[in-house]
């Protein structure tokens, strides 16, 4: 079993509609959850990170922590077009003020078409 | 302000040679991580530095890698006797930690192993 796994889609949404991502990991001592978007032929790009059970919103972003489910997901409101890209769940089991390494899943491709 | 920044952006170099990969960090950030994105490998840790704690390297895949920080800021990872398998994109990245262990993604450097 990987430590962070997600759907590799493709998932494809019609522009204006609600994207959701999901992720679910094993390591019950993680405590941070990210999520990154990452276009082709460029870096991840941190979009959300949560770090509480429930929901964080931030735009048309909102994040989603179940720790006891070992589920987190990302809900994409009014998709557009520059929303496709890869999106990458990455979990740590640092919190707080402390450090570690971020690992990841292997990523869903999102399109969103006109 | 800067991002972080990594150098060269592109590296060809053949099976053998050794390579040196450097990364800038975001001015202020005390720790600094690098990955590895290969296809069908996703995103992999590599090492991470924090303040003048000794560097977690448990995910460096042999002795021909090995990384160092230099002061606190700059870090160059070094790859000796390449080969075609280490062909990859290698990124940095930093954090602040005061907040969490947010990670910011510098662009990457391309390495292409002949």
């Amino acid at each position: 079993q990987k430590e962070v796994e997600q759907n590799s889609g493709p998932l494809s949404v019609p522009e204006g509609a609600i994207a959701s991502l999901n992720c679910t990991y094993s390591d019950r001592g993680s405590q941070s959850f990210f999520w990154y978007r990452q276009y082709s032929g460029k870096s991840p790009e941190l979009i959300m990170f949560i770090y509480s059970n429930g929901d964080k919103e931030d735009g048309r972003f909102t994040a989603q922590l179940n720790k006891a489910s070992q589920y987190v997901s990302l809900l994409i409101r009014d998709s557009q077009p520059s929303d496709s890209a890869t999106y990458l769940c990455a979990v740590s089991n640092a919190g707080g003020t402390s450090y570690g390494k971020l690992t990841f899943g292997q990523g869903t491709i999102l399109t969103v078409h006109p | 302000g800067a991002g972080v920044s990594q150098s060269p952006s592109n590296k060809v170099t053949e099976k053998g040679k050794d390579v040196e990969l450097r990364c800038d960090p975001i001015s202020g950030h005390t720790a600094l991580y690098w990955y590895r994105q290969s296809l069908g490998q996703g995103l992999e840790f590599l090492i991470y530095f924090q303040g003048n704690s000794a560097p977690d390297k448990s995910g460096l895949p042999s002795d021909r890698f090995s990384a160092e920080r230099t002061g606190g800021s700059v870090s160059t990872l070094t790859i000796q006797r390449t080969q075609q398998e280490d062909s990859a994109v290698y990124l940095c990245a930093s954090s602040l930690g005061t907040v969490g262990n947010e990670q910011f993604f510098g662009p990457g450097t391309r390495l292409t192993v002949l």
